[in-house]
């Protein structure tokens, strides 16, 4: 696998249950980003990781939790979510998290479905 | 804070010709960075192309170019000789000097017509 890669591409749950979207790169990275993309909105910056520590929280509701085990590796374990949280997922990296000079390398999306 | 305005949602263009899309956008920073990004259907977002704000010069990349008019705050991409492969939505982001936040505009749709 090259880039970045996130699993699973397409999800549908219920507002009870818990899930969590998974992103990997490949490219050496020390930055990871999710972003939300809902129909007819602007992408939306929901969190930044830099070195695995969180240094941006665009205001994300709490059943939204991030977790960046390592450089390579970004999850968004959900809870709880209701149905105005259905929308496209997306994650990238950027080789550093503090310098704008870097392009940003995004992830196909995980389509995500809230019933 | 930042903002970024797309005002064309969609747009049409027969194969080979020339399409320019606006993007305009707001902010109080001397230095800064603007992008074009495209999404493919089902496919995944990459850079096009990019420019900074303190470069006079307008940016480049094959047959992407922009027309960047720093004064106007305006950031519009022409696309030459269009091809099937370019149908995908296009967004227009702006990141602060320093920074890593992207803010993107709304997204317009591109479709190359053969």
């Amino acid at each position: 696998e090259t880039g970045v890669t996130q699993t699973p591409r397409h999800l549908v749950m219920g507002m009870t249950n818990k899930k969590s979207l998974k992103c990997e790169q490949h490219l050496g990275h020390n930055a990871m980003y999710w972003y939300k993309q809902s129909a007819k909105k602007p992408l939306e910056l929901m969190f930044v990781y830099s070195l695995e520590e969180r240094v941006e929280n665009n205001s994300v509701p709490s059943r939204f939790s991030p977790e960046c085990p390592n450089s390579s590796h970004l999850f968004l374990h959900l809870h709880t979510l209701q149905p105005e949280d259905s929308a496209l997922y997306l994650c990238a990296s950027s080789l550093s998290g503090y310098t704008s000079t870097d392009t940003q390398y995004f992830g196909p999306g995980t389509r995500l479905t809230v019933l | 804070a930042q903002t970024v305005t797309q005002s064309q949602p969609e747009m049409s263009v027969q194969e080979a010709e020339t399409v320019t899309l606006s993007c305009t956008y707001d902010t109080s920073e001397n230095n800064y960075y603007l992008f074009w990004y495209k999404q493919p259907p089902s496919r995944q977002m990459i850079l096009v192309i990019r420019q900074e704000a303190y470069k006079q010069q307008n940016a480049t990349e094959n047959r992407f170019s922009v027309n960047f008019q720093k004064a106007a705050k305006s950031f519009s991409l022409k696309i030459s000789d269009s091809q099937l492969g370019d149908t995908a939505m296009y967004f227009c982001a702006f990141m602060k000097w320093w920074g890593n936040k992207l803010v993107f505009g709304a997204g317009t749709i591109l479709r190359v017509k053969s």
